[in-house]
């Protein structure tokens, strides 16, 4: 069982629509991260969260450390969201990250 | 936040040849490494590059077929190493800097994507 599941896969939706992405972890972390990769191969980051829940313009992350989850929403969805959102994980003091396997989002017109 | 050049952002390469790849922060960083990203799997950490010294291999991977140079506090390369087919992968590189930026953000680069024929 990988340390960092992510649900779905894949995605698709229409436009317009609310997202949700979800990720379970299984090891003691001291953040989580959500980045964004797209067909050229670049990571963009979006969030690291500790705790609580944070806001970046249509963008939502939340976590709770109790469940080991956490979960990504974007609102009014749009086609250039489409990409590879991974979940990662941070524990201990090496700054290492385990990553997700990433779930695959096409935004439709 | 911090900028990350890397270079180059895609190459098509011989099987037994090698390729450096080059990644360059526009400020000084504690942390870099240096991911593998092979078709339709996740990100692996290959190893941790250490300022002035040798790098921290991860399990599965070698000095000798990932050589890793970091000169300095902004500047880090990977060499793959006689390549091979299975060697065809995104190569990403990555800096994070505790004392500097917000927590343990990490910063990557655009990724490299290598095709060994």
């Amino acid at each position: 069982k990988n340390e960092v599941e992510q649900s779905p896969q894949n995605l698709t939706a229409q436009e317009g629509e609310f997202i949700t992405i979800n990720c379970s972890y299984s090891v003691g972390i001291s953040a989580l991260h959500w980045l964004q990769q797209h067909p050229g191969g670049g990571i963009v980051s979006l969030f690291m969260l500790s705790s609580g829940k944070k806001k970046h313009g249509r963008l939502i992350a939340t976590i709770n450390i109790q469940e080991k989850h956490s979960s990504l929403h974007i609102t009014a969805s749009h086609p250039r969201d489409s990409a590879v959102y991974i979940c990662a994980v941070e524990g201990g003091a090496t700054n290492k990250l385990i990553f997700g396997t990433g779930t695959l989002l096409a935004v439709q017109p | 936040s911090a900028v990350i050049s890397q270079k180059p952002s895609r190459d098509i390469c011989q099987r037994g040849t090698s390729l450096t790849i080059q990644c360059q922060v526009d400020s000084q960083v504690t942390m870099m490494f240096w991911y593998r990203q092979q078709p339709g799997q996740s990100l692996t950490l290959i190893a941790t590059a250490n300022q002035g010294s040798e790098a921290t291999y991860e399990s599965g991977f070698v000095i000798d077929k990932f050589p890793i140079s970091r000169p300095n506090l902004t500047f880090s390369t990977l060499t793959v190493s006689n390549m091979s087919p299975e060697d065809s992968s995104i190569y990403l590189c990555s800096a994070s800097d505790p004392g500097v930026f917000r927590n343990t953000e990490a910063f990557f680069g655009q990724g490299t994507r290598l095709t060994v024929v």
